[in-house]
Parts: structure tokens; C-alpha cells; sequence
């Protein structure tokens, strides 16, 4: 079975620190996809980053970052120097084969300014 | 612009009334979603389609039905049976082809209000 754990359901920050939002997740799969998304007030979520399991180099964006490790199972996401507009929610997901999308209940981030 | 257009984006429904809600996409894609958002909660899917002409039950499938007659178009009915309609409903569409992958493009979701 598969299944995406996001532990933290609201963090609230300060702008300009630094924030980690955790994702664990399971699956037998050998071969998935692990992905995070924003979600603004607007309610369309928007792609943020996607990472198969073959790759687990730690990706750099800007002010985001995202650390990938397969044997804690954890896909998570920070935000360096946090600002408003990174208020949102955020979710983790996780895609095998089958093409489906295991979303977890993510995590909603307030930034105060 | 390529994208997912989904229709209304607020819809009010009386009690005992079926309603379907739009959901297009003009990116080429096999693959398409119907989610359902509640407050503080996640993403329940309700159903999905890989291909044209067929569909699969999502988590919570129970008193929607869906249709997948054009690659582009995945409407989605709120029947009467469904006993808690109201909620954030969202639409997506991916590659899905052969089991190639990318990420899940979103629409703007539709807002249902039972009244």
C-alpha cells in the first residue's frame, strides 16, 4: 500500500527564517516519483518540484530546497529566508506505477511578517 | 495557453439535485483526476481515467459518476446520492502514457455548496 505522512499540519515562522517541511512516505515500489506542490489561497496547486527514486540528489531553487533520502523514506522541503508570500499550504505526493497520485494532508504555512 | 480549465468555480446545489461540474484540458494528456479537498484536509481522489472510454474508482467514488468520451474532457456528476457533497473539488491531468510520469497539472477547482 502507499501512503504519504505529513507529520506537521500548521507551522507558523517569522519572516526571514528558515523552515523544513517533513514528508515520509511508503511504498514496495522500486520505481515512483515523489513531488511537492503549494497550495495559495486561490486553490490551484501549483508544481514545485518533482524527483524520482532513482535520483537522490538534494535539489537547490532559489530559496528552496529539497533533501530526498530513501533510507528514512523522506522527501523534505525547505524554505530558506521565509517570506509572506510563502504562506500556503504544501503538499507531498507520491506517484507508482498504476498512475495514480498519493497526496498527504499537507501542511499549512503561515509566514508573519 | 496550454492548461486545465475547469467550470464553475462556485456552484450551489439544492438537496436531491444532481450537478456536474467541467473539467477540460488542451495539454495532450492520457491521464485525468477528479480530487476532493475538505477543510484542513487533503486530497481524497474520486476517480481517474488513463485512456479514453475508461475510468477507475478512486478512495471515495460513492455517489459520483464520470464520464471519458474525449481525451480532453472529464466531467464529473455529484449525484443525489452523495450525502456530503459540499466541498473544494479538484481536477488534474498528467502524461500517464505507459506508465511515463510527470507531474499533475491542476485546474483552478470548483467550490460546491449544498443549500
Amino acid at each position: 500500500a502507499q501512503k504519504v505522512t505529513q507529520a506537521q499540519t500548521e507551522i507558523s515562522v517569522v519572516e526571514k527564517e528558515d523552515v523544513t517541511l517533513d514528508c515520509v512516505y511508503e511504498t514496495r515500489d522500486t520505481t515512483y516519483y515523489l513531488f511537492w506542490y503549494k497550495q495559495p489561497p486561490s486553490g490551484e496547486l501549483v508544481f514545485l518540484i518533482r524527483r524520482n527514486s532513482f535520483d537522490e540528489q538534494n535539489e537547490i531553487s532559489g530559496r528552496y530546497s529539497w533533501n530526498f533520502q530513501k533510507s528514512t523514506s523522506s522527501f523534505n522541503f525547505t524554505i530558506t529566508a521565509s517570506q509572506v508570500v510563502d504562506s500556503a499550504v504544501y503538499f507531498c505526493a507520491l506517484w507508482v506505477s498504476g498512475n495514480q497520485f498519493y497526496f498527504g494532508t499537507g501542511t499549512s504555512l503561515t509566514v508573519i511578517p | 495557453d496550454g492548461g486545465i480549465t475547469q467550470s464553475p468555480k462556485y456552484l450551489f446545489r439544492k438537496e436531491g439535485q444532481n450537478v456536474t461540474l467541467s473539467c477540460e484540458q488542451n495539454l495532450n494528456h492520457d491521464a485525468m483526476y477528479w480530487y476532493r479537498q475538505d477543510p484542513g484536509q487533503g486530497l481524497r481522489l474520486i476517480y481517474y481515467s488513463q485512456i479514453v472510454n475508461d475510468f477507475q474508482k478512486g478512495d471515495i467514488a460513492e455517489g459520483y459518476s464520470v464520464s471519458r468520451e474525449k481525451k480532453e474532457s472529464f466531467p464529473l456528476t455529484v449525484t443525489s446520492a452523495q450525502k456530503n457533497p459540499t466541498a473544494f473539488y479538484l481536477c488534474a491531468s498528467s502524461i500517464g502514457y505507459r506508465g511515463l510520469n510527470t507531474e499533475a497539472f491542476f485546474g483552478q477547482g470548483t467550490r460546491l455548496t449544498v443549500v
